[in-house]
């Protein structure tokens, strides 16, 4: 089955810097790539995905780059305000397997 | 329109009760999903439904943990002679269908086994 790694498990960050958080996958027939933000004691929630037929997408301060041949995909936060400071999980999908895997969270603190 | 609900928010139980775990989806949403969050932890994949049908159960820790869904729409997750390991945030997720589409989460229920 798929496996879906994540790093970091934590990273702090002054606010204004960026942050990246990277996600290698092992199953080629993943097509679908989200990402989900936590905050403490909330539920999860997309906040960007990419499909594998295209190579980055961008939301304001986020952006999400897939790389197919090399099975890794990574979130890209710019700016970034205490309001970022949060639990983010990469995950991955496909028909193939009809489920999700999710990798294992990345904490961010964002500093003021 | 109305989110994915579960109830209760928050489950207190004394070891070796059952207990059972309710999720209404998005109405419409096919695919339903079950996650155990354990505090700190990441998403740990129970079982998904599609439809009212569940073709994989492998996530299911163990013979006391079960789950149904019914009319294509609320699904209820059984935990039976809960054990204090069960103590978790479970959390539901719906989804138009299964595989590459956006799951939407419910707020989750804190199951506490003292």
């Amino acid at each position: 089955g798929e496996n879906v790694e994540q790093h970091p498990s934590t990273l702090s960050v002054q606010e204004g810097d960026s942050a990246v958080i990277k996600c290698t996958y092992s199953d080629s027939a993943s097509n679908y790539f989200p990402w989900y933000k936590q905050e403490l004691g909330k539920r999860p929630q997309l906040i960007i995905d990419i499909r594998s037929n295209v190579g980055e997408k961008k939301d304001q301060r986020i952006a999400v780059t897939l790389n197919k041949t090399a099975k890794h995909f990574s979130l890209h936060i710019t700016e970034t305000q205490p309001e970022d400071s949060a639990v983010y999980f990469c995950a991955a999908s496909s028909y193939n397997f009809n489920k999700f895997y999710f990798g294992s969270g990345t904490k961010l603190n964002v500093k003021p | 329109g109305a989110g994915v609900s579960q109830s209760p928010s928050n489950k207190v139980t004394e070891k070796g009760k059952d207990v059972e775990l309710r999720c209404d989806p998005i109405s419409g949403h096919t695919a339903l999903y079950w996650y155990r969050q354990s505090l700190g932890q990441g998403l740990e994949f129970l079982i998904y439904f599609q439809g009212n049908s569940a073709p994989d159960k492998s996530g299911l820790p163990s013979d006391r943990f079960s789950a149904e869904r019914t009319g294509g729409s609320v699904s209820t997750l059984t935990i039976q002679r809960t054990q204090q390991e069960d103590s978790a945030v479970y959390l539901c997720a719906s989804s138009f269908n299964t595989g590459p589409y956006e799951q939407y989460f419910g707020p989750g229920t804190r199951l506490t086994v003292t």
